[in-house]
């Protein structure tokens, strides 16, 4: 596997609590990625970042926000978290355009 | 728009038997496409990428592009093959599109 790891591997949390997951990778790659993934849905992007502070938003990153102060973390951040946020989420790398992603091996997330 | 379509909710083979799984997609240009594999509560992992015209584990992949389809395809299913595939395809930019997936259950 790629060195990428999340933390925490699995959490639970409450309707309105503030959430962040992190992604740290050690393979100096340029561009990083989170995902949700939900049954029926697959995988659908929510951000992704191609430099340091340099961040742009997927398909649904209402409720979401990102940073990415240093190359080998990208942080997500639930600001309120929501039950309709109860997923599996993925942070993945890349080298660049066109390239192969690479997965972490994801977090669960429960919103009672 | 750009779409990735795999048709195939779950899919159930039998050992020995053939496997085909589907992914369409719609794009004008010329894409990367990739299929991806998720065994039970694992990461997803890369199977194979069009480019590379590689055989992995018994499988390929050939781009129709008239039929804009990139199925996958093994010809003896194998019990670990039970997974959740993925199709995906890159756009021309750093992104990736996947599709909704399918679950393939080999019957033993």
């Amino acid at each position: 596997d790629a060195g990428i790891t999340q933390s925490p591997r699995h959490k639970v949390t409450e309707t309105g609590t503030p959430v962040t997951l992190r992604c740290h990778q050690t393979e100096n790659h340029r561009y990083m990625y989170w995902y949700r993934q939900d049954p029926g849905h697959g995988l659908r992007l929510i951000h992704y970042s191609y430099g340091v502070k340099d961040t742009d938003k997927g398909e649904v990153s209402d409720g979401y926000s990102v940073s990415r102060s240093k190359t080998e973390d990208f942080l997500l951040t639930l600001e309120s978290a929501t039950s309709s946020q109860t997923s599996v989420y993925f942070c993945a790398i890349s080298g660049g355009q066109g390239k192969t992603q690479y997965f972490g091996p994801g977090t669960r997330l429960l919103v009672l | 728009a750009q779409r990735v379509t795999q048709p195939e909710k779950l899919l159930s083979v039998f050992k020995g038997a053939p496997v085909e799984l589907k992914c369409n997609y719609s794009y004008s240009g010329s894409p990367e496409l990739f299929w991806y594999v998720q065994y039970s509560r694992q990461r997803l992992q890369l199977l194979l990428r069009h480019i590379s015209r590689e055989s992995i584990k018994g499988f390929t992949a050939d781009l129709n592009k008239g039929e804009t389809s990139f199925h996958l395809k093994k010809p003896f299913a194998q019990e670990e093959d039970s997974a959740m595939y993925y199709c995906a395809l890159n756009f021309g930019n750093e992104k990736l599109t996947f599709g909704t997936g399918t679950r393939l259950t080999i019957i033993p």
